[in-house]
């Protein structure tokens, strides 16, 4: 089966600009998440989505990161404007209720 | 938060077993630990995961105590491409199933 699609590969932006990440999941997983990781830590989680509706975003820093994921297939992850400390890996994974699936991530840079 | 914790680090000669600890201590009775492992730049992958029993597949092995506080994920034959950040997570049933990533143990395999 194919895996999770996520582009763009790399991005490199200057602060206060804004950037989007795609997230096409697995055929069929209803629950995607996106994931923060910083170099040397662990994925954080930013928000869940089930089909078309958000889970949980709490952990989402709503003053300048929003997700949508329309028509509860594939979604999209937007910063705006970015800070320094936004460089990072964004990951999206799907599940289809039990382990996850992970794609390879968007390394965001800002300068 | 992670609910568990990991050696920061480890070394294991190539061909040996390679044997990462984890200890999740608040685990409830219906959570399961799954590991994931990650190599550089790509996102995390599944290995195995298990409830009660131990478990066995084509990548590892995973022995979980009786009390279920603790567990071991073993590689039973060590190659340099199994050198990776390990994950040991508890899926977390009351928050929507989500995973809740620690710093992971780096794992060495030395030629």
């Amino acid at each position: 089966e194919a895996g999770v699609a996520q582009s763009p590969r790399y991005k490199i932006i200057e602060k206060r600009q804004s950037v989007a990440f795609w997230c096409n999941p697995i055929s069929g997983h209803a629950t995607l998440y996106w994931y923060q990781q910083i170099l040397g830590q662990g994925p954080k989680l930013l928000i869940q989505f089930q089909n078309n509706g958000v889970v949980d975003d709490s952990q989402l820093p709503k003053d300048r990161f929003s997700a949508e994921r329309l028509k509860g297939v594939d979604s999209t992850l937007k910063i705006q404007p970015a800070k320094l400390e936004d460089s990072a890996v964004y990951l999206c994974a799907s599940t289809a209720g039990g382990g996850y699936t992970f794609g390879s991530g968007t390394r965001l840079t800002v300068v | 938060d992670a609910k568990t914790t990991q050696p920061t680090s480890m070394d294991c000669a190539e061909g040996r077993a390679a044997n990462l600890p984890c200890n999740h201590s608040t685990i409830s009775g219906n959570e399961y630990v799954y590991w994931y492992r990650q190599i550089h730049s790509q996102g995390p992958q599944y290995i195995i995961h298990g409830l009660k029993n131990n478990e066995t597949n084509e990548m590892a092995s995973l022995i979980i105590t009786e009390d279920r506080k603790s567990s071991t994920l073993i590689l039973p034959h060590a190659t340099l491409r199994d050198t990776a950040v390990y994950y040991c997570i508890v899926r977390v049933t009351n928050t929507g199933n989500q995973f809740y990533f620690g710093t992971g143990t780096s794992l060495t395999v030395i030629p």
